[in-house]
């Protein structure tokens, strides 16, 4: 499995954009690349996927050069509902016996 | 609703009593996961499962064990051989088999465990 580096922490404000980036060198063909979004006491939930050049859904935009050596998470104006812990996964995504392992995640403060 | 349901919410044991974690899914997925959190933390896997009647080690197994009977239920047991067993529990499923986005794991809200 890809192994992915993410920023202990940001510190934001309300209104801004926020970008969280993610380093897998070792990323393989079939990887995809995954974030998910997780509040204090409860489960990680996942927020956007994607294996190259742009995706976007209503809460974010993920980033992927071509290279895909690494990924940028963005989120748009952001507001103080949004400080939560960042979790980048790379893994295949259609793969059997998958295992999905968590790495720290980028824990993102958003002040007033 | 579908989803995934973990029980209890938080849970009190003594030192050296085995304990039980329920976690059971209505998303008619096949594979299914545990996680341990400490404070702070990130999630670290325990045991996960594709498919029933198989399981596989973590990265963090010791002093856990895991069943897998039932397609719907993952039940997780911390024993008395797991050192430091005070920590968030979060269980989790996806699709799984290749029927694809196998990435994309749907969790529970939790059990908070505390021995005491």
């Amino acid at each position: 499995l890809a192994k992915t580096t993410q920023p202990i922490s940001m510190d934001s404000y309300e209104g801004q954009e926020v970008n969280i980036t993610c380093s897998h060198n070792n990323i393989a063909t079939n990887d995809y690349i995954t974030w998910y979004q997780q509040f204090p006491s409860q489960g990680p939930r996942f927020i956007i996927q994607g294996y190259k050049t742009k995706v976007t859904n209503e809460v974010a935009s993920l980033f992927i050069p071509a290279d895909r050596k690494s990924s940028t998470l963005s989120l748009p104006r952001v507001s103080l509902s949004d400080t939560a812990v960042y979790y980048c996964l790379v893994a295949p995504i259609k793969a059997a016996g998958n295992k999905l392992t968590f790495g720290g995640g980028t824990r993102v403060l958003v002040k007033p | 609703d579908g989803g995934i349901t973990q029980s209890p919410k938080y849970l009190f044991r003594k030192e050296g009593q085995n304990v039980t974690l329920s976690c059971e899914q209505n998303l008619n997925h096949d594979a299914m996961y545990w996680y341990r959190q400490d404070p702070g933390q990130g999630l670290r896997l325990i045991y996960y499962s594709q498919i029933v009647n198989d399981f596989q080690k973590g990265d963090i197994a010791e002093g856990y064990s895991v069943s897998r009977e039932k397609k719907e239920s993952f039940p997780l047991t911390v024993t008395s051989a797991q050192k430091n067993p005070t920590a968030f529990y979060l269980c989790a499923s996806s699709i799984g088999r290749g029927r694809g986005l196998n990435t994309e794991a749907f969790f529970g809200q939790g059990t908070r465990l505390t021995v005491v």
